[in-house]
């Protein structure tokens, strides 16, 4: 079954501790992406990736990083610099010709306390 | 800049009844627009899309939706609601690769 993996699904760190975020998947998908989730907001989205070593910022990048060593992997790193990071973390991938068609993995609910 | 409001918050409706939930845009071309649903706790899934023709586009689950260009609005619409829809509902605008989502409609089903 093809499909993106996020984990852990609830995650619980103290204040000032970096945290990474870990997000896989099998579709063979060119683009992934990271969004952060809060109530009554929406999703905002943090950085996004086309292609394997190249990232971008998205709208709300301060305090977040990324990596893209490999095409099934986008892992996201919450830093201790993130100055409200409890919210729920999205991750999807598209093709690279269809990337407003996003699929979506589970999602991990980060608190931060 | 695009942006996407969805005015309801929260709505309420019967079983069997009738849904419409409102989405309008603001975008200066011609907008690529989305439907996604949230299960509680869960990612989203796309439910239908708007890239241009007919303006009254068919999704999954039995839900369709209208593109309005002079009201900037692309309404999402089911005309028998079951208990099983109920989730959150975001509109979306895509532009240069990226999609810029509404607020969220949270969607009550009540027996």
């Amino acid at each position: 079954d093809g499909g993106i993996t996020q984990s852990p699904k609830y995650l619980f760190r103290k204040e000032g501790q970096n945290v990474t975020l870990s997000c896989e998947q099998n579709l063979n998908h060119d683009a992934m992406y990271w969004y952060r989730q809060d109530p009554g907001q929406g999703l905002r989205l943090i950085y996004y990736s086309q292609i394997v070593n190249d990232f971008q910022k998205g709208d709300i990048a301060e305090g977040y990083s990324v990596s893209r060593e490999k095409k099934e992997s986008f892992p996201l790193t919450v830093t201790s610099a993130q100055k409200n990071p409890t919210a729920f973390y999205l991750c999807a991938s598209s093709t690279q010709t269809d990337s407003y068609e996003q699929y979506f993995g589970p999602g991990t609910r980060l608190t931060v306390t | 800049a695009q942006s996407v409001t969805q005015p309801d918050i929260h709505i309420t409706v019967s079983e069997g009844a009738s849904l419409e939930l409102r989405c309008n845009y603001s975008y200066g071309a011609t907008p690529y627009l989305f439907w996604y649903v949230q299960s509680p706790g869960q990612g989203l899934q796309l439910l239908l899309k708007y890239f241009s023709g007919d303006t009254l586009v068919q999704g999954i689950k039995g839900f369709e939706a209208e593109f309005k260009r002079s009201q900037s609005s692309f309404n999402l619409r089911k005309p028998s609601v079951h208990w099983s829809d109920a989730a959150e509902y975001f509109c979306a605008v895509g532009s240069y690769g990226k999609l810029t989502f509404g607020q969220g409609t949270i969607l009550t089903v009540h027996p």
